[in-house]
């Protein structure tokens, strides 16, 4: 069974940092790039970031650019995103998804507020 | 960047109905669109990609169409299970981009 577990969520504060992490089982990890994706409260989907899956490409929204970094570590099958400045509009649920856009994972949720 | 021009974004309908709900790229995107699902606090699922092709386990009610620049994803005859919210999502190129989403709801 394909399994995407994000973890590393949280509340923070504005101009804090986090670090986000997407555990992949069932699937050949190391084969397929991954998005991710997130989504403010009551709000539609964003798509944030990309990364190949032998990480040698990135690829960012502007809305995050600068400030966010996509990486993973295939010998440990984890997807991570690295947050900082953290603003007020970055509070969302965080979703990590493979790049066949089919294997999504629960979600992991990070607010941003004073 | 490529906009994805997505309506309407509430549709209230009733079961048995036929609906449509459609997406307009702003350039060129090919079949690059997908389609997926979302109910209240659960995961979005992929309903259709390649603009026609369903995706794995989902119903043959959905169905996918193009013509030019429109996309459209149609449920034949409505049942209450899918009453959810959905996104078409262009893939062709970064940044990727959704659009604003469709609430489909009972009349």
């Amino acid at each position: 069974e394909v399994q995407l577990v994000e973890s590393g969520g949280g509340l923070v504060k504005p101009g804090s940092s986090l670090k986000l992490s997407c555990v992949a089982s069932g699937f050949t990890f190391s084969s397929y790039g991954m998005h991710w994706i997130r989504q403010a409260p009551k709000k539609g989907l964003e798509w944030i970031a990309l990364i190949y899956y032998d990480s040698s490409n990135k690829y960012y929204a502007d809305s995050v650019k600068g400030r966010f970094t996509i990486s993973r570590d295939n010998s440990k099958n984890t997807l991570y995103l690295e947050m900082n400045s953290l603003r007020s509009e970055d509070t969302a649920m965080y979703y990590c998804v493979s790049t066949r856009w089919d294997y999504w994972g629960q979600g992991v949720m990070v607010t941003v507020s004073s | 960047d490529i906009q994805m021009t997505q309506s309407p974004s509430s549709l209230p309908a009733s079961l048995g109905d036929r609906v449509t709900i459609t997406c307009r790229a702003s350039q060129d995107i090919g079949n690059y669109l997908r389609w997926f699902q979302q109910k209240p606090g659960k995961s979005p699922r992929l309903m259709i990609y390649g603009a026609t092709n369903l995706a794995a386990g989902v119903p043959s009610r959905f169905s996918g169409s193009r013509s030019g620049s429109d996309y459209s994803l149609t449920i034949s005859s409505l049942e209450s299970e899918d009453m959810a919210d959905y996104y078409c999502l262009q893939s062709k190129e970064s940044p990727y981009t959704f659009g604003a989403g469709t609430k489909l709801e009972l009349k």
